[in-house]
């Protein structure tokens, strides 16, 4: 199994500031990965997929980067909506797995 | 757009099956070669992938849950469920349904808001 490892746990970020999330896979996903944004009693929403592509409607301060194992999440000026919890998720085509890091909380400075 | 809702009850007794249901709207759910997933999040926890059904009624499941769960398909309800039986507290967890974003499986969206269930007598 592919195992997700996000860092840091929790990112303590000034509003305006830029915020660099880090999500690193077991083995090579290629770049087979997606950003998500949950807030508190939120489902999940897909803010970045295929590594660097952008979901409809999700704006353009957020940027997803990297390939195989090494992806970062960069939020370049923070806004008070963009506080949350980011999950990273890879999907493996055989056998069909898809598995989430568990999380980096970005709070307010 | 299309938008997904989960229902099912609240609260299952150990060992009980804990059925859940995604009604689909705003598209129809056996056309668009979509997949149609389940996943889950324990409490304060991470997300947990449990299983999806392509539109054509094909299964995949998550290997840690594949003995006790059953995917399933009702096109003239427009609608997918879950089945996973012989529950325990382990089980205990919010349940969201969700699309996959373009017809090849890899992300998902959109989402349901997700449905609490918790296991105990």
């Amino acid at each position: 199994e592919i195992v997700m490892t996000q860092s840091p746990a929790t990112l303590s970020v000034s509003p305006g500031e830029r915020a660099t999330l880090s999500c690193r896979a077991s083995q090579s996903v290629n770049t087979n990965l997606a950003w998500y944004q949950q807030k508190p009693g939120q489902a999940p929403r897909l803010l970045i997929y295929a590594a660097s592509t952008r979901a409809t409607g999700m704006p353009a301060r957020f940027s997803g980067s990297g390939s195989g194992t090494e992806f970062t999440l960069t939020i370049s000026s923070l806004q008070s909506e963009d506080f949350a919890v980011y999950y990273c998720q890879q999907y493996n085509n055989w056998p069909p797995t898809y598995t989430f890091g568990q999380g980096t909380k970005l709070e307010i400075k | 757009q299309v938008q997904l809702q989960e229902s099912g009850p609240g609260l299952v007794k150990p060992s009980q099956t804990l059925s859940l249901t995604c009604s689909v709207s705003g598209g129809s759910i056996s056309s668009g070669n979509y997949y149609w997933s389940w996943i889950r999040q324990h409490p304060g926890k991470g997300l947990e992938w449990i299983g999806y059904i392509y539109y054509s009624g094909s299964t995949y499941y998550n290997p840690s849950l594949k003995r006790r769960l059953t995917i399933s398909l009702d096109t003239s309800k427009n609608e997918f469920s879950l089945e996973l039986s012989f529950v325990t507290a382990a089980d205990t967890a919010v349940y969201y349904c969700a699309r996959d974003l373009n017809g090849y499986g890899y992300y998902f969206d959109p989402w349901g808001q997700g449905t609490p269930v918790t296991v105990s007598s």
